[in-house]
């Protein structure tokens, strides 16, 4: 298969402890973004790379989250100091940089639970 | 300031009705991709669908259509002879090209969750 995947699916974890996520996109896809998801809600934007370059942030993402794409191909996502408001649904996206650019596509997401 | 707005929160049919999605948006960019995006139990966004903002023809693919006015900034999905693995939460979201930068980031409504019944 090859789409987005993500791992791990689930997390728990005990407040004030690190977690990281990886993200595998699609071979081809250049651009690569990470969204959280609370329940009911729909996904927020984090973060974007493309290629290993991080191009922009949101002020969601505060200064306990750090994300990398060190070749340009796989991503992570740190939390450090989990808090029980950082648990949530942490999505992937990946798209191409040409053509239909604007069509992402998502991975399974990893469902963090912070006790 | 953009924003999506799916003012449904859920919505309950019984197999074979018609249902339609709505969908209304802000934005203050001239050019603007809007997508629907369909998030079964399972929890995987799966991509429907992508219209550009200068595209107002509405498309249909199966027995899913879609409905862009820009007059009325809406962007309406409905679902032909509803099945129950229509079930799911959708996503109606906004990327804008000018103001949002090159990056594409989508701007998500909260979601309407559709219920099929048998």
């Amino acid at each position: 298969d090859t789409g987005v995947s993500q791992d791990p699916r689930h997390k728990i974890t005990k407040r004030g402890q690190n977690v990281t996520f990886r993200c595998d996109p699609i071979s081809e896809h250049n651009r690569l973004y990470w969204y959280r998801q609370t329940l009911g809600q729909g996904p927020e934007f984090l973060t974007y790379f493309q290629n290993e370059a991080q191009l922009e942030k949101s002020r969601l993402l505060s200064d306990r989250f750090s994300a990398e794409r060190p070749k340009g191909s796989f991503s992570t996502l740190e939390i450090q100091r989990t808090e029980q408001g950082d648990s949530a649904m942490y999505l992937c996206a990946s798209s191409p940089i040409q053509g239909v650019r604007y069509e992402q596509y998502f991975g399974p997401g990893t469902r963090l639970t912070v006790t | 300031a953009q924003k999506v707005t799916q003012a449904q929160t859920e919505i309950s049919v019984v197999e074979k009705e018609d249902v339609t999605l709505d969908c209304v948006y802000e934005t203050r960019d001239t050019t603007y991709y809007l997508f629907w995006y369909k998030q079964p139990p399972s929890g995987e966004l799966v991509f429907l669908i992508r219209r550009n903002s200068f595209d107002e023809q509405n498309e249909i693919s199966g027995r899913y259509s879609w409905n862009f006015q820009k007059s009325t900034s809406s962007f309406n999905f409905t679902i032909t002879a509803s099945q129950v693995v229509d079930s799911a939460v959708y996503f109606c979201a906004l990327s804008e090209v000018n103001y949002g930068g090159s990056q594409g980031n989508l701007i998500f409504g909260k979601g309407t969750k559709l219920s099929v019944k048998p």
